[in-house]
């Protein structure tokens, strides 16, 4: 099982290019997660999903779009980039009960804004 | 709003010495306690506390909760200059849609030195 994979690794845009992240998860997980790592502040939580076709707003939603349309995937946009959104971005999953409450990290896309 | 804070921000040790990070939170209708260790990718489990399970241990990391205090520690010891990551607290609090959705602290940077 790969477990939860990102794609780019890494990516350098100028101020108002848009870009799309993939998230894909092998785990039959129910809920997704976006999240972004600046220093000294932790994960910050964009967007989440608690199924396929849903998605709802985290922390830090101002400046991105979700996608869930298939249970495996999820995509985070970013329709006009700007330097504000430099950042390390982790996609996360998890199962859907109350008990296990263990996330599920993928790799990370270090994202980089001029 | 939940919230957690984590100190120090970051620490400095020589191998072999014990050290313990804390994490104090706040959250509404509080479920679990989440500790996960972050060397230069993406977190990776490590503990989760729970109100009928307070103490954790795993080779030289253990971690308790208390919940009368609204606050959990992780300590490690005889250190190796491996252990050096950042170590991240989350809390996961009770929520109608079930799930896990987390709310992470800043972080501890734990640094050991040889």
């Amino acid at each position: 099982n790969a477990g939860v994979t990102q794609t780019p690794k890494f990516r350098v845009l100028k101020t108002g290019q848009s870009m799309t992240l993939l998230c894909a998860q092998d785990m039959n997980h129910e809920y997704m997660y976006w999240y972004r790592q600046d220093p000294g502040m932790g994960l910050r939580l964009i967007h989440y999903s608690v199924g396929e076709g849903t998605t709802a707003k985290g922390e830090v939603p101002d400046g991105y779009n979700v996608s869930r349309l298939k249970k495996q995937n999820f995509l985070l946009g970013l329709e006009s980039a700007a330097p504000s959104q430099t950042s390390v971005y982790f996609c996360a999953s998890s199962y859907s009960d109350r008990v296990r409450n263990e996330q599920f990290f993928g790799p990370g896309t270090r994202l980089t804004v001029l | 709003e939940d919230k957690v804070v984590q100190s120090p921000l970051s620490l400095v040790v020589h191998e072999g010495d014990t050290v313990t990070l804390n994490c104090s939170y706040e959250v509404t209708n509080f479920r679990s306690l989440l500790w996960y260790k972050q060397e230069k990718k993406a977190p990776t489990f490590l503990f989760m506390l729970t109100s009928s399970g307070i103490e954790k241990k795993s080779g030289r990391l253990s971690s308790i909760l208390d919940k009368k205090e609204l606050s959990s520690i992780l300590n490690i010891t005889a250190t190796q200059t491996g252990d050096s990551a950042i170590y991240l607290c989350a809390v996961a609090g009770l929520e109608e849609t079930s799930g896990s959705r987390l709310t992470f602290g800043e972080g501890t940077q734990l640094t050991v030195n040889p």
